[in-house]
C-alpha cells in the first residue's frame, strides 16, 4: 500500500520552514526522499535507514521513526529552488525487498 | 556521478505502433533497473523490476506482453510499449540501482513522455 504524505500541498514564503511527513502502514527498512520538478525526473535527496536515523544536508534534513513507521523531511529557510513535489519512497519491511514504493507526494510552492 | 540517461526524451506515435525507450546508466553498472509510469499530478507507480540477464518482474496489473523489458547489459535496459493506445500516454521514468549498493539507492533518468495519438 502506498505511503501517505502530509500535507498534500503547501505554499510558503521564501525563508519560511516546512515539514513534510510520510506515513507507512507497514514496517520499513529504509525511507528515501526525492524532489521532482514539473516534467522532470525525481532527484535523490537522502536515504534514512531503520534505527532512528537522522541526517541532513545544507538546510534540508530528515528523520525516520521506524516504530511509528514514519519519516519527516524538514526544509529550513526555504529557497525558491525548493519548489517542487516531494516524494518519500519506502523499502521494506525486509532487507531483501528492494522495491521502492512511492508516497502520495507533497507539492511545495515557494513564493518570493 | 550516478548519471542515468533515457532516450528519447519524448515520442509521439500512432495508435497500434510499438515504441522502444532506452535507459542507460552512464557512469556505473546497474544489475537492477526499475521502470515507473507517472500520470499528471500523480505519484510514480512501479511497473517492473529489470534484472540483467534474467526476466523482468512485473507489478500486479501490468501486462508483461504489452510492456516488454529487456535488460541486455549492466548499463542498458529497454522498455518496449507494444501496440500502443492513447491510454498508454504517460511519463515513463527509469531508475538504476548501482551494483553492490548497500542501501538500495536508485538514480532516476530524465523520463520519456509518450503521447499516443
Amino acid at each position: 500500500q502506498q505511503p501517505v504524505q502530509s500535507p498534500q500541498a503547501v505554499i510558503l514564503r521564501e525563508g519560511e520552514d516546512a515539514v513534510i511527513n510520510c506515513s507507512s502502514s507497514k514496517a520499513l527498512y529504509s525511507v528515501h526522499w526525492y524532489r521532482q520538478k514539473h516534467g522532470e525526473a525525481p532527484v535523490f535527496l537522502m536515504i534514512l535507514l531503520k534505527g532512528g536515523e537522522q541526517k541532513g544536508h545544507d538546510k534540508i534534513s530528515a528523520s525516520f521513526n521506524e516504530k511509528k513507521q514514519q519519516s519527516s523531511l524538514y526544509l529550513t529557510a526555504s529557497q525558491l529552488s525548493y519548489s517542487g513535489t516531494y516524494f518519500c519512497g519506502t523499502v521494506g519491511p525486509n532487507f531483501g525487498n528492494e522495491k521502492l514504493t512511492f508516497g502520495t507526494g507533497t507539492r511545495l510552492t515557494i513564493i518570493p | 556521478g550516478a548519471v542515468v540517461s533515457q532516450h528519447p526524451s519524448w515520442v509521439i506515435c500512432k495508435s497500434g505502433t510499438s515504441v522502444k525507450i532506452e535507459c542507460r546508466s552512464l557512469d556505473f553498472q546497474a544489475t537492477t533497473m526499475f521502470w515507473y509510469r507517472q500520470f499528471p499530478k500523480q505519484s510514480l507507480m512501479l511497473m517492473a523490476t529489470s534484472n540483467e540477464g534474467s526476466k523482468a518482474t512485473y507489478e500486479q496489473g501490468v501486462e508483461k506482453d504489452k510492456f516488454l523489458i529487456n535488460h541486455a547489459s549492466l548499463t542498458l535496459s529497454t522498455l518496449t510499449v507494444t501496440s500502443a493506445h492513447p491510454e498508454d500516454s504517460s511519463f515513463y521514468i527509469c531508475s538504476a540501482r548501482p551494483t553492490g549498493a548497500f542501501n538500495y539507492e536508485q538514480y532516476f533518468g530524465p523520463g520519456t513522455r509518450l503521447t499516443v495519438t
